[in-house]
């Protein structure tokens, strides 16, 4: 399973930083990814890690302000947020990928509010 | 860009019926999609990869079927706990994974 946290308010412009513990598996075998979905919204994949953390890919609207890092030997993926929007407001899951193109374990989220 | 377009966006049927929930992508890229099933206040769950294998956990009543643009997943016979918003996905050179709208199942 995977467990998220770090979620909370924040104001426009601020930072947070998202982590995601892994366990149950290898974790060092596969890929990780971040996906949003903003409230009342579909699902939204936003940044992908490679095994051995590189490469990294982003979707096109948080590129430049996401940075997504992995940590084997703590069996953990973070998502660190700079420059924050209203429109980042949303619930963020971790996925584990699965084959060539599938997230087969998913986190329960955690709340990212981003308001004045 | 690819896009993936579900129909119908709602699909209001009554527990036994058959569901038939439509995923097409505006590119034909390889025969690979996922389906993913949402429940109110939950995370999504992997229902189908590859198009039409079955993951772990999915009962069998669930299929998935298509190649190219067209896209299916079909419920056999609708239970209740199978009233939920259903995604399909796709990998493509990018974004690298694109989901649909979603089609919400509800009871009729």
């Amino acid at each position: 399973q995977v467990v998220e946290s770090g979620g909370g308010v924040v104001r426009p412009g601020g930072s947070l930083r998202l982590s995601c513990a892994a366990s149950g598996f290898t974790f060092s075998n596969f890929g990780m990814n971040w996906v949003r979905q903003a409230p009342g919204k579909g699902l939204e994949w936003i940044s992908y890690i490679e095994t051995s953390s590189s490469p990294t890919y982003y979707a096109d609207s948080v590129k430049g302000r996401f940075t997504i890092s992995r940590d084997n030997a703590k069996k953990s993926v973070y998502l660190q947020m700079d420059s924050l929007r209203d429109e980042d407001t949303a619930v963020y899951y971790c996925t584990r990928s699965f084959g060539y193109d599938a997230f087969d374990i998913w986190g329960q989220g955690t709340v990212v509010t981003v308001s004045s | 860009e690819i896009v993936l377009i579900q129909s119908p966006a709602t699909l209001s049927l009554s527990p036994g019926e058959r569901a038939t929930l439509s995923c097409r992508p505006s590119q034909t890229l390889r025969n690979h999609i996922s389906w993913y099933q949402q429940k109110p206040g939950q995370a999504p769950r992997l229902l189908i990869y590859d198009a039409s294998n079955r993951a772990t956990g999915t009962p069998a009543r669930f299929s998935g079927s298509g190649s190219g643009t067209d896209f299916t997943l079909t419920i056999s016979s609708l239970e209740p706990e199978d009233f939920a918003v259903y995604y399909c996905q796709q990998r493509s050179n990018w974004p690298l994974w694109t989901f649909g709208q979603g089609t919400k199942v509800e009871i009729k």
